[in-house]
This record gives structure tokens, sequence and C-alpha cells, in this order.
């Protein structure tokens, strides 16, 4: 059974740090990985998917990281952003399985 | 519609009550999910639906709990008996077919929170 673990739970840093986010799984076995967000009271807005042929994509401030063998994925979130304050969610898609399994999320403030 | 609409957004309900909540995905999604999020938990899959194909089931707590997915489109999930453990936030999600879909990304709504008092 796949398991992803998100490390830290939490997170504060000043307003323009450089920071990453980390997320792992046991089954290396995976078709994509996905980064998500959540802001309060809303529901997961997707950021960046990475295929398992991939090592990485970007979208703007963001980079996402996969490196399937060791079962790793990280989150660079560049000169960060009171607005980037949310808690980002790791989850990957196996075959074998209907749906994604998702982390506990990172929940990240940035101070102005 | 644009993206993926949820109601109610809101339901509080008495403990025994049964309660229906609403999805209605991305137009042209046929793969619908419903997750289960509870306070300073993961996402805990419900259930899955593909087109015509016969839905996976396999995340739904107990058999109080079950979904339809009426002509392809919208789905309701249904709670029977409602516990006070049920209170969370219940998501829905969209996506692509998964033959095409293993490699686009979830579209969630914003959730229906339930308490269950």
């Amino acid at each position: 059974k796949q398991e992803v673990t998100q490390i830290p739970a939490a997170l504060s840093v000043p307003e323009g740090e450089n920071l990453v986010l980390n997320c792992s799984f046991t089954d290396s076995a995976i078709y994509n990985l996905q980064w998500f967000r959540q802001d309060p009271g809303k529901g997961l807005t997707s950021l960046l998917l990475i295929q398992s042929s991939q090592r990485e994509q970007t979208s703007g401030r963001l980079n996402a990281s996969l490196d399937k063998s060791s079962g790793r994925s990280t989150l660079y979130i560049a000169a960060s952003q009171p607005g980037d304050s949310a808690t980002y969610l790791c989850a990957v898609l196996n075959s074998g399985y209907s749906t994604l399994t998702f982390g506990k999320g990172t929940m990240l403030l940035v101070s102005p | 519609g644009a993206g993926v609409s949820q109601s109610p957004s809101n339901k509080v309900t008495e403990k025994g009550k049964d309660v229906e909540l609403r999805c209605d995905p991305i137009s042209g999604h046929t793969a619908l999910y419903w997750y289960r999020q509870s306070l300073g938990q993961g996402l805990e899959f419900l259930i899955y639906f593909q087109g015509n194909s016969a839905p996976d089931k396999s995340g739904l707590p107990s058999d109080r709990f079950s979904a339809e997915r009426t002509g392809g489109s919208v789905s309701t999930l249904t709670i029977q008996r409602t516990q006070q453990e049920d209170s969370a936030v219940y998501l829905c999600a969209s996506s692509l077919p998964r033959g095409q879909g293993d490699n686009s990304p979830l579209h969630f709504g914003n959730g229906t929170r339930l308490t269950v008092t």
C-alpha cells in the first residue's frame, strides 16, 4: 500500500526567502506525482504534475522535482510571498490504484 | 461550468439524519472522485467513477455511505443515519478519462463542510 509523507508539517518563513517542501513515497511504481495548494475553506488547486518519466516541472516561481528510484519529490518556491501562505499537498498516482494517495500536507506561512 | 461545483457548501445535520451532497464535474471529465478531509487528517479516498464502468467503492468507510452518478455527469454522495464522526469536508474532483487522464491533473471543487450535531 502506497504511503506518502510530507516534511515539514508546518513552516514559517519571512517574505523573500526561497524554500523547499519535501514529499516521500514508499512505492516507486507511480504514473505521476502532483503538487496541490489548499487555501483555508477551499478545495485543492493543482500546481504541478510530474509524469513518471520526467525529472522536474516548473511554473513561475515553483519548481517540482521527482526522483522515482528514491521515492522523493521536492517543491521549491523561490522568493516567497505572503500570498504563498497555504497548505501544500503532495499526491501520487500508482499503477493498480484507481486514484491518488495524498500526504497530510505542509502548512506554509510567509510573513511580510 | 468552468470548474467543479459542489453543493451545499455547508451542511449542519442532526445525528441519525440522512444527507445528500452534490457534485457537478467539469464538462467532458468522465472521471469523478469523492474524498473526505477530516481536521488534521489527509485526504481519504471514498469512491471513484470512470465513465460507464462499475465504480471503485473501496474507500467507503461503511454501508451507510453510497454514491451514484447519473448520466455520467452529476454525482450524489449519500450518508445515511449520520454519526458525529462523519463530520468532515467532503471534496469532489474530476479529470479526463483515465486512459488519457493518467497525466491529467485532478480538478477539485470547494467541498461541502458537513457538521453532525
